[in-house]
């Protein structure tokens, strides 16, 4: 298994902002993977990381407005730049073990007023 | 594009009772993830199955990867199952970047 532990729990921040969520492994991973959930509904993949490359975004999500970093095997950080209040939800860190079984992080609730 | 259809979208149950949920897939997937997203939002891992069927306690799955469904059994509901239940579909290798996709989720009450 993978124990996966984010930055912060909870984030509060005015509109046109930017703030960064950081997500740490307890191990090394291979890749590491970016949801966003808003209330009520199902998790949608932002993004795919792997160390020493560009993030892939899915459609719907830009570089530009959700920058990833991945320095190394065990970290990942997602920013939400310029944020407004249609971003307010939760976002998950994820990545998988050696038998591909994937677990996520505590999730980061994020509201921008 | 790849797609993973959850049913019931919602489930009452009464504690001692069960049922099941189901999810249909419209391609082939790898394997499959049960997970249980409780009160707190935080998502706990229930299942994975690349075939067959796995049983833990008072639940149950099963993954028919040919015919492109998995069920989730719950028996002897008990209050605290109450939650989201997600099913999630891992992709191919090589077909879409082998990915987790997730369907809609279940919201099942389990009431006294």
């Amino acid at each position: 298994s993978v124990l996966l532990y984010q930055k912060p729990n909870r984030d509060i921040c005015q509109s046109g902002t930017s703030l960064k969520i950081q997500c740490v492994a307890d191990s090394q991973v291979v890749s590491m993977f970016w949801y966003q959930q808003f209330q009520e509904q199902s998790l949608m993949l932002m993004a795919t990381a792997n160390e020493g490359s560009e993030a892939t975004y899915e459609s719907g999500f830009t570089k530009d407005k959700f920058p990833i970093s991945r320095p190394n095997l065990t970290f990942s950080t997602l920013t939400v730049n310029n944020a407004r209040p249609g971003d307010s939800s939760i976002y998950f860190c994820s990545s998988r073990d050696s038998t591909y079984e994937q677990y996520f992080g505590p999730g980061t609730r994020l509201t921008v007023l | 594009g790849d797609q993973v259809e959850q049913s019931p979208s919602a489930l009452s149950l009464h504690e001692g009772t069960g049922s099941a949920l189901r999810c249909n897939f419209t391609t082939t997937m790898r394997a499959v993830q049960w997970f249980q997203q409780n009160s707190r939002g935080s998502l706990i891992n229930l299942f994975y199955l690349a075939s067959g069927t796995k049983e833990n306690g008072r639940l149950k799955s099963t993954f028919n990867s040919k015919e492109s469904y998995s069920t989730l059994h719950i028996r002897d509901a008990q209050l605290e199952d109450s939650g989201t239940y997600f099913c999630a579909a891992a992709t191919n290798y090589g077909s879409s970047g082998n990915k987790l996709i997730f369907g809609i989720g279940t919201l099942l009450s389990v009431k006294p």
